[in-house]
């Protein structure tokens, strides 16, 4: 099975701070997201990347970015972090094709005060 | 725009009983679907998937529906076990490096 590891599982952070996220996968999968979970807007998808150095906006980038520099880490950068960042923050990991299954890190829970 | 949308946010099913999840999406370029499972604090975990070219697929106690014409695609559970309680994911992709499109989950509780 695929491991996805998330560096942080619980972070608070202060407003207006940088804040990293860490995500390494050990499957050479090309592919790599970070979603964001929400109670009722299930999971939105903030980037993605689909080979070293390449990276796609998803549906909610506005107020974060990514980096991969190598294709093992993804890394979810806040660059100033706000209130409303405050979410669960998820790593996931996947083949190409469209047909593979896609695996998720256990997750980063974040709060900004 | 909902691309995917689970309309149900709850679901609460006796032990031995049917569950059955329900998803529709509406972009008719998505050609793979998945159901995934969520505990609490813990990242998703895949359940089961279908590709557009079928209408159904098994998975022990997990069936997956696809009806293309309805652009719908529901989950079965049978029989519930008070362990399958969790949150439930439809998800979607297409051609484009895959990227999944989720909707918005379902709580289902099993009680014993």
């Amino acid at each position: 099975d695929v491991k996805v590891t998330q560096s942080s599982r619980y972070l608070v952070k202060r407003t207006g701070e940088k804040v990293f996220l860490e995500c390494v996968q050990d499957m050479d999968h090309e592919n790599m997201f970070w979603y964001r979970q929400d109670p009722g807007l299930g999971l939105r998808l903030i980037y993605f990347s689909y080979d070293v150095k390449m990276k796609e906006k998803g549906d909610i980038p506005e107020g974060y970015s990514v980096s991969r520099e190598k294709k093992e880490r993804f890394s979810l950068i806040l660059e100033s972090a706000s209130t409303n960042q405050t979410s669960m923050y998820l790593c996931a990991a996947k083949a190409g094709g469209s047909g593979n299954t896609i695996y998720f890190g256990e997750g980063s829970w974040l709060t900004v005060v | 725009d909902q691309q995917v949308k689970q309309n149900s946010p709850s679901l609460s099913v006796q032990e031995g009983r049917i569950s059955i999840l329900n998803c529709d999406y509406t972009n008719s370029m998505f050609d793979y679907f998945l159901w995934y499972k969520k505990y609490p604090a813990e990242g998703p975990t895949f359940l089961i998937s279908i590709s557009s070219i079928k209408d159904k697929n098994e998975d022990g106690r997990f069936t997956v529906f696809l009806n293309k014409s309805a652009k719908h695609l529901s989950l079965h559970i049978v029989p519930s076990q008070p362990g399958d309680s969790a949150v439930y994911f439809c998800a979607a992709s297409g051609i484009s490096y895959g990227k999944l499109t989720f909707g918005q989950g379902t709580i289902l509780t099993v009680h014993p």
